[in-house]
């Protein structure tokens, strides 16, 4: 039973470059969270999706980010016109979405550098 | 919104002895706690959790204690071994499982052979 999948592992985008980050949640799961890694920070959460819905989008940037969730393949978070401070982790995770407290299980990340 | 803090941000102690890592919260309504751990290069793994209406939970060398009213939590590692060296997260979240969780900022946890 595949965890969750992220790819690419790593990216490297010169500025004003886009970035495509995919998730695949484990199967069976319909809830989708992005969360960002900074060296030495925690995680800090941008954004909430189910099947194509955005639940939550409190945490991401109001330009330039986005991200969906279609009824059909992975989640994608997109970053357009990467800059420097773009340069993170990115972590995506899923739950099956079924009512109470539920686990999160974590993908190993996708580490994006932008030059 | 909530707010996590977590306490040390570097933790060292010698193989055999007990870790123990703090973290407080704001949110009076948060009411699941779990705890990931994140070894280097891999994305973070829960390792225990615990809800608001249970003080105490233990899984064999690791246990998770929760204050609801000074709204602090700690984890607590025993009888530490070189694979328990990682990072650290605790985090909260006063949804019901399908609300994004606030992590603290990670506790880097070194164990001296």
């Amino acid at each position: 039973n595949a965890g969750v999948m992220q790819n690419p592992r790593h990216l490297v985008r010169r500025r004003g470059q886009e970035a495509r980050l995919r998730c695949s949640p484990m199967k069976g799961h319909s809830h989708v969270y992005w969360y960002r890694q900074l060296p030495e920070e925690g995680l800090k959460f941008m954004v909430y999706l189910q099947k194509e819905n955005i639940i939550d989008e409190s945490g991401m940037p109001k330009e330039r980010f986005s991200a969906e969730f279609p009824k059909e393949g992975p989640s994608i978070l997109r970053i357009q016109q990467v800059v420097r401070g773009d340069s993170a982790a990115y972590f995506c995770a899923s739950s099956p979405g079924t009512s109470g407290f539920g686990e999160l299980f974590f993908g190993e990340g996708s580490r994006l550098t932008v030059l | 919104g909530e707010n996590v803090e977590q306490h040390p941000s570097t933790l060292s102690v010698q193989e055999g002895d007990s870790a123990v890592i703090k973290c407080t919260y704001s949110d009076s309504a948060s009411n699941y706690f779990p705890w990931y751990k994140q070894e280097l290069g891999k994305g973070p793994q829960l390792i225990i959790d615990i809800r608001s209406n249970v003080g105490e939970k233990k899984d064999q060398r690791i246990a998770v204690t929760l204050n609801k009213t000074a709204k602090h939590f700690s984890l607590h590692i025993t009888e530490t071994q070189p694979e328990d060296s990682a990072v650290y997260f605790c985090a909260s979240t006063s949804g019901g499982g399908a609300d994004g969780l606030t992590f603290g900022k990670g506790t880097h946890l070194i164990i001296q052979p």
